[in-house]
């Protein structure tokens, strides 16, 4: 069963840190890998779409890679805001067409 | 613009009742997907819909039962609510696996409370 984890699960950074988060799956038969963001009370919003034959997708700021045959990928913020501040969700789709989901990283950008 | 819509973002709801909660997509996608999510456990598929009247059980299928008879629109349907079923429940879409882009999205939400 495909297993989705993600470290930290929080994170407090200053303003204008370069920061990284992680998210690492158990299966390396994936699809795809999206980063998502998710504000307080609110639905996800999609970041960066990672398909299996790519190795990274950027987005401004935002930096995503995908190592399939480790199990891994990075979300890399630059230049790091305080409306940053969000939980980040990781989640793969598999060949069933699933979407499996870590339990995220809940981001603190402080002024 | 890409667009997944909840009919709602609140609902409050008694012991007992039937409730719908209502998803549509205009983005022609294959997939739909029903999910809750409760702090400290992240998001937990309850059923997820590949074509029209097309269904498979999630992680957590028991005490819901879903409805697909257009491709844009997934309904979740909680026979006879409980309160352990006060959540906020998650639709998404996406296109199948065979599309050259497979994004997913995401509606806002709908908070339940049941009493």
């Amino acid at each position: 069963k495909q297993e989705v984890t993600q470290i930290p699960a929080a994170l407090s950074v200053p303003e204008g840190e370069n920061l990284v988060l992680n998210c690492s799956f158990t299966d390396s038969a994936i699809y795809n890998l999206q980063w998502f963001r998710q504000d307080p009370g609110k639905g996800l919003t999609s970041l960066l779409l990672i398909q299996s034959s790519q190795r990274e997708q950027t987005s401004g700021r935002l930096n995503a890679s995908l190592d399939k045959s480790s199990g891994r990928s990075t979300l890399y913020i630059a230049a790091s805001q305080p409306g940053d501040s969000a939980t980040y969700l990781c989640a793969v789709q598999l060949a069933s067409e699933k979407l499996v989901f870590g339990k995220g990283t809940k981001l603190t950008v402080n002024p | 613009d890409v667009k997944v819509t909840q009919s709602s973002r609140y609902l409050v709801k008694r012991t007992g009742e039937k409730v719908f909660l209502e998803c549509v997509q205009d983005m022609d996608h294959e997939n739909m997907f029903w999910y809750r999510q409760d702090p400290g456990l992240g998001l937990r598929l309850i059923y997820f819909s590949y074509d029209v009247k097309m269904k498979e059980k999630g992680d957590i299928p028991e005490g819901y039962s879903v409805s697909r008879e257009k491709k844009e629109r997934f309904s979740l349907i909680l026979e006879s609510a409980s309160t352990n079923q006060t959540s906020m429940y998650l639709c998404a879409s996406s296109p199948s696996a065979d599309r050259v882009r497979t994004e997913a999205f995401f509606g806002q939400g709908t908070r339940l409370t049941v009493v």
